[in-house]
């Protein structure tokens, strides 16, 4: 599986600013997949960002709040705006496998976020 | 109903012990189904993934397909304590779709 980081690994950061997560892999791939994990719930998708189109939005999160960027086939960020409380989370970037993996995905450390 | 289902828990098992994790899906166009493992404070690490019906092995780890009654579980034999983390079930319907969550299993593993 590919190796994948995230930077930063955490943050405390005041309410109404913004914080960019980044998410880099060492080998390329199409699809990467960006995740928000709030304290003791599961996992749930914020939007999927392929190389070369917008990002694909799930109901409830929207571009003007997590805008996604998605320059080349190893690098993701995704910026946290205006943040309030509630923003508080893990935010995970996560990749597809490769070959008869591809329906796979391999989660990076993750970026604890703690909103004040 | 949600679309990934898992049973609550925590469950506790002693060492040794074969632990049986259950997960439900309401979509019956689902079609690969995966069992992820979650250390407390680290990111989720896949275990094992299964598309066809009946039973997968990889080592210690069992993971069994039913979809007709459209559930997935994951057996761990011989139990260890450093099997004690949050075991999360996804689904995903069809090619290129998203990766569904259910809620997640605390398992504790007594030595």
């Amino acid at each position: 599986s590919a190796v994948i980081s995230q930077k930063p690994s955490r943050d405390i950061c005041q309410r109404g600013t913004s914080l960019t997560i980044q998410c880099q892999v060492d080998s390329q791939v199409t699809m990467m997949f960006w995740y928000r994990q709030q304290p003791g719930q599961s996992l749930t998708l914020i939007a999927t960002a392929n190389q070369g189109s917008e990002a694909t939005y799930e109901s409830g999160f929207v571009i003007d709040k997590f805008p996604i960027s998605r320059p080349n086939l190893t690098f993701s960020t995704l910026t946290v705006s205006n943040m309030s409380p509630e923003d508080s989370s893990i935010y995970l970037c996560s990749v597809e496998g490769t070959g008869s993996y591809q329906e796979t995905q391999y989660f990076g450390p993750g970026t604890r976020l703690l909103v004040l | 109903q949600k679309e990934v289902e898992q049973n609550s828990g925590p469950l506790s098992v002693p060492e040794g012990a074969i632990a049986s994790l259950n997960c439900t899906y309401s979509d019956r166009g689902s079609q690969s189904f995966f069992w992820y493992r979650q250390y407390s404070g680290k990111s989720p690490e896949l275990i094992m993934f299964i598309y066809s019906n009946g039973d997968k092995e990889d080592g210690r780890f069992t993971a069994q397909l039913n979809k007709a009654s459209q559930y997935v579980s994951l057996l761990i034999r011989d139990s260890q304590p450093s099997d004690s983390a949050t075991y999360l079930c996804a689904v995903i319907k069809g090619a290129n779709s998203k990766l569904t969550f259910g809620k997640g299993i605390t398992l504790s593993v007594r030595p």
